[in-house]
């Protein structure tokens, strides 16, 4: 079956912008994850869902980050007002339970560049 | 808070010869173990996981990892390598207890030379 999908696969931007990416996580399941990586790091926590509920928003740098969730499926990260360091790889999982245990897929992640 | 170290950036190896990719975590609770393989444009997928029981853990493509609980380690072993298993490895932890998010270590580049 199809797995997360994740759109754009490369996205430049100019600082001062706003960018939008977008999760469309394993059908069924029901928790969706968003990760950040820097060059040479491993990925770190952003934030989580439960179905549209966004359950731990702790690892968002700061207000320009938001997401939503909005019918419990497709997910949108945002970043408002871009800047330089913002620039990573965004990648997103998703899992079929709530369980700890239960195996994260991952999308094949966004590279943001901004510039 | 929970951390992961993976003590080595790259590791060079020769075809079929062995490996091992060292791994060690830090916790204040019981935890779940991850090593996930990233192949060159693709995404992260799961080698193996330890969750509970026998701490010798087999995953997909010859690989397997053991959870030592004394020495928090959980590293990566194969007993020959080969041209196909360049990628880079990360190890990661959950801790459980109503936390559902990943912890990685920085990973580690592993270079298999023909």
């Amino acid at each position: 079956g199809a797995g997360v999908s994740q759109s754009p696969r490369y996205k430049v931007t100019k600082r001062g912008q706003d960018v939008a990416l977008r999760c469309d996580p394993i059908s069924g399941h029901v928790s969706l994850y968003w990760y950040r990586q820097a060059l040479g790091q491993g990925p770190e926590f952003l934030t989580y869902f439960n179905y549209e509920a966004q359950q731990d928003k702790s690892g968002l740098p700061n207000d320009r980050f938001s997401a939503e969730r909005p019918e419990g499926s497709i997910s949108t990260l945002t970043i408002q007002r871009t800047e330089q360091r913002d620039s990573a790889m965004y990648r997103c999982a998703s899992s079929f339970g709530t369980s700890d245990s239960y195996e994260q897929y991952f999308g094949p992640g966004t590279r943001l560049t901004v510039t | 808070a929970q951390s992961v170290t993976q003590l080595d950036s790259q590791v060079p190896v020769f075809e079929e010869a062995p490996v091992e990719l060292r791994c060690n975590y830090s916790s204040s609770v019981s935890v779940y173990l991850f090593w996930y393989v990233q192949y060159p444009n693709q995404g992260l997928q799961l080698l193996l996981k330890y969750l509970s029981g026998s701490t010798l853990v087999k995953g997909i493509n010859g690989f397997e990892a053991e959870f030592n609980k004394s020495q928090t380690s959980f590293h990566l072993r194969k007993p020959s390598v080969h041209i196909s298993d360049t990628a880079e490895y990360f190890c990661a932890v959950n801790s459980g207890a109503g936390s559902y998010q990943l912890t990685f270590g920085k990973g580690t580049k592993l270079s298999v030379i023909p």
